[in-house]
């Protein structure tokens, strides 16, 4: 069974910290990985990529990816209200996207 | 504009009566897929297609149909509608096969009475 495991949260920060958003995944053969932010009422809007073992950086964000421990984090730096959303995990295994329930993330002003 | 389109964005119906929500892209991308988001349980796959006339069961299948005619439209088709089917549905497409970037539409929220 492939499963995408996140805490759901929530999760509240103050403004200018840094969050920080875990996932777990249970299939080895997992190829590719995301983070997806949803606002309330939208459509999920990718964040991150990443495929390889290490950091990415993209601006505020940066995910790490450790495939031997089978997760893969985003540390959102410098939080702004408007990163207040659900972040989605999603693993690609095997032809399908496999997503987390999602942390709801919220930015105190 | 690239985007993925879904109609209709609301839906109330009945239990039995056949309905189709369709998925359309304008990206020329390979890979499309349906989701549905319920809450507490995520995001899941319903159905996917890696080509034209190439279609796969996802995770949860059950009560749907999907059909991939042509390359830029993938509508997903329930038969008899159940209430268990109300929900949240999205399409999305990526332009690689092999796992990357999901564009979504704006989502369809499905009512079943």
């Amino acid at each position: 069974q492939k499963e995408v495991e996140q805490n759901s949260g929530p999760l509240s920060v103050p403004e200018g910290a840094i969050a920080s958003l875990n996932c777990t995944y249970s299939d080895r053969g997992s190829q590719s990985f995301f983070w997806y932010r949803q606002y309330s009422g939208k459509s999920p809007e990718l964040i991150m990529s990443i495929y390889s073992n290490g950091d990415k950086e993209d601006g505020r964000f940066t995910a790490q990816l450790n495939k031997a421990s089978q997760y893969v984090s985003l540390l959102i730096r410098d939080s702004q209200p408007s990163d207040s959303a659900t972040y989605l995990c999603a693993v690609f295994i095997g032809n399908q996207f496999y997503f987390g329930t999602g942390t709801s993330l919220t930015v105190i002003p | 504009e690239a985007q993925v389109t879904q109609n209709p964005r609301y839906l109330i119906t009945v239990t039995g009566k056949k309905l189709t929500v369709t998925c359309s892209q304008n990206m020329n991308h390979e890979y499309m897929s349906w989701y549905r988001q319920d809450p507490g349980l995520g995001l899941r796959q319903i159905y996917y297609s890696m080509n034209v006339e190439v279609t796969d069961k996802g995770d949860v299948p059950e009560g749907y149909k999907v059909s991939r005619k042509e390359k830029r439209n993938f509508p997903l088709i329930l038969e008899s509608p159940s209430p268990n089917q109300t929900s949240l549905y999205f399409c999305a497409s990526s332009f690689s096969v092999a796992g990357g970037e999901l564009f979504f539409g704006e989502g369809s929220r499905l009512t079943v009475l």
